[in-house]
């Protein structure tokens, strides 16, 4: 079945600088690549995805890249403000659906 | 509100029992998803179901079962419980089959003692 490894777990960043968060999956099926942000006590919430025909999409300060041939996708995150400060799943799903999350990444904005 | 409503917000319960968790899909969407949340982990698939029917199996243990009633509403049953239980279990639904994102519930909060 499908597998999802993502990276860093915990990544701190100065306010202002860039934050990017790698993953990678295993099912060449995968064909949607959604991204969530957890608050803490709260409910994952969406915040961009992106399908498989297309490389890149851009959301205001955050981005998302695919890359298909080596199976890995990246949300990047510019000028980083405190209220960006919360867990990142990274997730992937083929053609059933279901969509398997990453185990998350806790990002920290420093002041 | 995401649309999604998911009972009780908590639950406190011994080991050994036995306790349901409710979901109520966002209006007009067909599949709900279940998930866990422990501590710190991330969120580990369980169960999905479409339009009343199982749809597809994670990680979820034999002590555990659900099911998705017409009205497409579902239930998460607990049995036997462990301590290793406690844990965020979310509901998830979306318009069906297909590449949707999901909309979360708010969480069932269970604890085990």
């Amino acid at each position: 079945g499908e597998n999802v490894e993502q990276h860093p777990s915990t990544l701190s960043v100065q306010e202002g600088d860039s934050a990017v968060i790698k993953c990678t999956y295993s099912d060449s099926a995968s064909n949607y690549f959604p991204w969530y942000k957890q608050e803490l006590g709260k409910r994952p919430q969406l915040i961009i995805d992106i399908r498989s025909n297309v490389g890149e999409k851009k959301d205001q300060r955050i981005a998302v890249t695919l890359n298909k041939t080596a199976k890995h996708f990246s949300l990047h995150i510019t000028e980083t403000q405190p209220e960006d400060s919360a867990v990142y799943f990274c997730a992937a799903s083929a053609r059933d659906d279901k969509i398997i999350f990453g185990k998350g990444t806790r990002l920290h904005i420093l002041p | 509100d995401s649309g999604v409503t998911q009972t009780p917000k908590h639950l406190i319960t011994a080991t050994g029992q036995r306790v349901t968790l409710r979901c109520s899909p966002r209006s007009g969407d067909l599949s709900v998803y279940w998930y866990q949340q422990s501590l710190d982990q991330g969120l580990q698939f369980l169960i999905q179901y479409y339009n009343g029917e199982e749809r597809a199996k994670g990680n979820i243990l034999e002590r555990f079962s659900a099911q998705q009633f017409p009205d497409l509403h579902s239930e998460l049953n607990l049995s036997s419980l462990e301590l290793g239980d406690s844990a965020l279990y979310f509901c998830a639904s979306s318009v069906g089959p297909g590449t949707y994102g999901y909309t979360f519930g708010s969480g069932t909060r269970l604890t085990v003692v």
